[in-house]
């Protein structure tokens, strides 16, 4: 089952912060966040263990709770350069090789 | 070092005819999966492979299929194509496929356009 995004869209301005959530009706194994610019391809930001393990890169935060099966991507002093579609990718464990579940994704605007 | 590339970057098509798309992973990596993506499904896993072996399929007719090759380069065959074939298909490829732990990156991707 797909997990859920909001919102949907978000619009800022520079310096602005934003969170982006993520909910699943299923226990979640591992959340995982991608940014996707329009004609690109998605570009790995995080990872989010169950148990809090978090691995990524770049000026982006994230947290996973699991007693909500819930992941919230934070975007804090947002730059130009943060634009694009945000989505999470799912892991629901077992012999799940290869397989993410992603949301329907945020699109995220920001202006100068 | 190199990213995964995808070839063909666009395609068009005529319905009924068949397509082959190929993902060149990251060097080292062994897994492919294949994503399907459009703007009212999403993102949506079609199937993945580890050393030229199926591990996982999602819930695309079997007109979609797809092999990996001994050097984990993968391909994707998609025959009797339809007007709802249209999309962007994305290969991504890791070490193992075992995502809790494995980070999946991701091809820019061939645009499939059917008339």
């Amino acid at each position: 089952q797909q997990p859920v995004q909001s919102p949907q869209a978000v619009i800022l301005r520079e310096g602005e912060d934003a969170v982006i959530n993520c909910s699943s009706s299923k226990a979640l194994y591992s959340v995982h966040w991608y940014r996707q610019k329009h004609g690109e391809a998605p570009v790995f930001l995080m990872i989010l263990l169950k148990g809090g393990e978090q691995k990524g890169h770049e000026k982006i935060s994230a947290s996973f709770n699991e007693k909500k099966q819930q992941s919230s991507l934070y975007l804090t002093a947002s730059q130009l350069s943060y634009s694009g579609t945000y989505f999470c990718g799912t892991e629901y464990g077992g012999t799940s090789y290869g397989k993410l579940t992603f949301g329907q994704g945020t699109i995220l605007t920001v202006h100068p | 070092k190199a990213g995964v590339t995808q070839t063909p970057r666009y395609l068009i098509k005529t319905r009924g005819q068949q397509v082959t798309l190929s993902c060149s992973p990251i060097s080292g990596h062994r897994s492919v999966s294949w994503y399907q993506q459009t703007p009212g499904q999403g993102l949506q896993f079609l199937f993945e492979y580890f050393s030229e072996t199926q591990r996982n399929k999602g819930n695309f007719p079997g007109r979609f299929s797809g092999r990996q090759f001994s050097n984990s380069r993968s391909e994707m065959n998609v025959s009797t194509l339809e007007l709802g074939d249209s999309a962007l298909y994305l290969c991504a490829s890791s070490w193992t496929g075992g995502y809790s732990t494995d980070t999946q990156y991701f091809g820019p991707g061939t645009r499939l356009t059917v008339l």
